[in-house]
């Protein structure tokens, strides 16, 4: 079935690239999102990618979809105390309407 | 701010009990999901709706159910509440409920405590 795996925990020091991977197992997706929950709050949308992309960049996020390996990734750079979160990796399952969500990874950013 | 509402933020209730989750959409979207976020199980998709009529289901349990009325706004009701129904309830809303890149957009959510 549908499955999407995170590393459950990151921790780096402000000013420090971060990486977050993800990996799917629906070789049909056709788009993988990015979505940040800070503490008590509902989920943002950071970025989306399309299947046929390898590479999209939004400032200071650059997202690495290698579709070979099913292996998604989102590097913050710079990345800054407010930065700290759970991050989602999300795909559009076979139904193709609902998203099926990662466990999340926290990111811990020390100054 | 998403544009999208849930109320209310907070709900404490006894097991057996029935509630009701209250969400608004976004302007112009006419599809509304709902997702339960519980530290087992992660985020899972409940059911989806657009335009008032019911599009995909998920995991969601019999004791569980939906609506969208003509305004758009949905309720998702649970009764025979168990404790492991103690959860965050979110709500998303998208333009059209399709496949494409359509964007889901997030409410804030519902904390549900089931004692």
């Amino acid at each position: 079935g549908e499955d999407v795996e995170q590393s459950l925990f990151l921790s780096v020091r402000e000013g420090d690239s971060s990486v977050i991977n993800c990996t799917y197992t629906d070789s049909s997706s056709t788009y993988l999102y990015w979505y940040k929950q800070e503490p008590g709050a509902g989920l943002q949308l950071l970025t989306y990618i399309f299947s046929n992309m390898d590479m999209k960049q939004d400032q200071r996020l650059t997202v690495l979809l290698n579709k070979k390996d099913k292996h998604l990734s989102l590097r913050i750079a710079d990345t800054q105390t407010g930065d700290s979160a759970i991050y989602f990796c999300a795909e559009k399952g076979q139904a193709g309407t609902a998203l099926i969500f990662g466990k999340g990874t926290t990111l811990s950013v020390s100054s | 701010d998403s544009g999208v509402t849930q109320t209310p933020k907070h709900l404490i209730t006894a097991t057996g009990q029935r509630v009701t989750l209250r969400c608004s959409p976004r302007s112009g979207d006419l599809s509304v999901y709902w997702y339960q976020q519980s530290l087992d199980q992660g985020l899972q998709f409940l059911i989806q709706y657009y335009n008032g009529e019911e599009r995909a289901k998920g995991n969601i349990l019999e004791r569980f159910s939906a609506q969208q009325f003509p305004d758009l706004h949905s309720e998702l009701n649970l009764s025979s509440l168990e404790l492991g129904d103690s959860a965050l309830y979110f709500c998303a809303s998208s333009v059209e409920g399709s496949g494409g890149v359509d964007t889901q957009y997030f409410g804030p959510g519902t904390r549900l405590t089931v004692l």
